[in-house]
């Protein structure tokens, strides 16, 4: 079957650095996607890998290793506003995005 | 416009009734998308169009149908609502359905409640 699996929660400090993983396992695989999403909002696109190695887009960055079925989204200087859900999806064969439940990011001052 | 639209924002809906939630996307996007998120679980397709005149079904389609008449609207129907489709609804679109860069791009959802 197919499955994505990441933390539900995490707390994290104002300023610092948090890892957010992700496992995936899939019928075929087209890429990795992380999306941010607001508690009562759309989610919105972040980042997308497709090949093994580390991709960084300001103070974001996502990581890939294809062999491992494992991602991760590195987020640096948090601020408040990073606090939001943070939702893995994996593409399978047939190009459709299978999704994780999410992981709620706390961020304390 | 700008970007992708759903109204209703919000329902509540008695068992039993038919519903029409409704998509409509200004990108020229080839691709939409329905979605249903619940809490603890993560975003479940329920139907999707890689092009207009063309439908598919997702992950859990039982209970909902789409049309894709065009190439902007793509709406939602349920036939006879049931208690287990209070749900929150996303509708999204892409550029393509069928390449590696599925950039998809969301609405901002429809709350439905069927009591």
């Amino acid at each position: 079957g197919q499955n994505i699996d990441q933390p539900t929660e995490m707390t994290a400090t104002e300023g610092a650095i948090v890892q957010i993983n992700c496992t995936y396992q899939t019928s075929g695989f087209n890429g990795l996607f992380w999306y941010q999403q607001h508690a009562g909002e759309a989610p919105t696109f972040l980042s997308y890998n497709v090949l093994d190695g580390l991709e960084e887009k300001g103070r974001f960055s996502s990581f890939l290793s294809r062999s491992k079925g494992y991602s991760y989204l590195l987020l640096k200087e948090l601020q408040m506003k990073d606090s939001a859900s943070y939702l893995c999806a994996a593409m399978d064969s047939n190009y459709q995005l299978i999704w994780g439940a999410g992981t709620k990011l706390i961020i304390k001052p | 416009i700008a970007g992708i639209t759903q109204a209703p924002t919000s329902q509540i809906l008695a068992a039993g009734r038919r519903m029409t939630l409704r998509c409509t996307q200004d990108m020229r996007h080839n691709a939409m998308y329905w979605y249903r998120q619940d809490l603890g679980l993560g975003l479940r397709l329920i139907h999707y169009s890689n092009t207009a005149g063309t439908t598919g079904k997702g992950e859990v389609p039982d209970g909902y149908s789409v049309s894709r008449a065009n190439t902007d609207d793509f709406p939602l129907t349920l036939a006879s609502a049931v208690p287990s489709q209070t749900s929150v609804y996303f509708c999204a679109s892409s550029d393509s359905g069928t390449s590696l860069t599925n950039e998809q791009f969301f609405g901002p959802g429809t709350r439905l409640t069927v009591l």
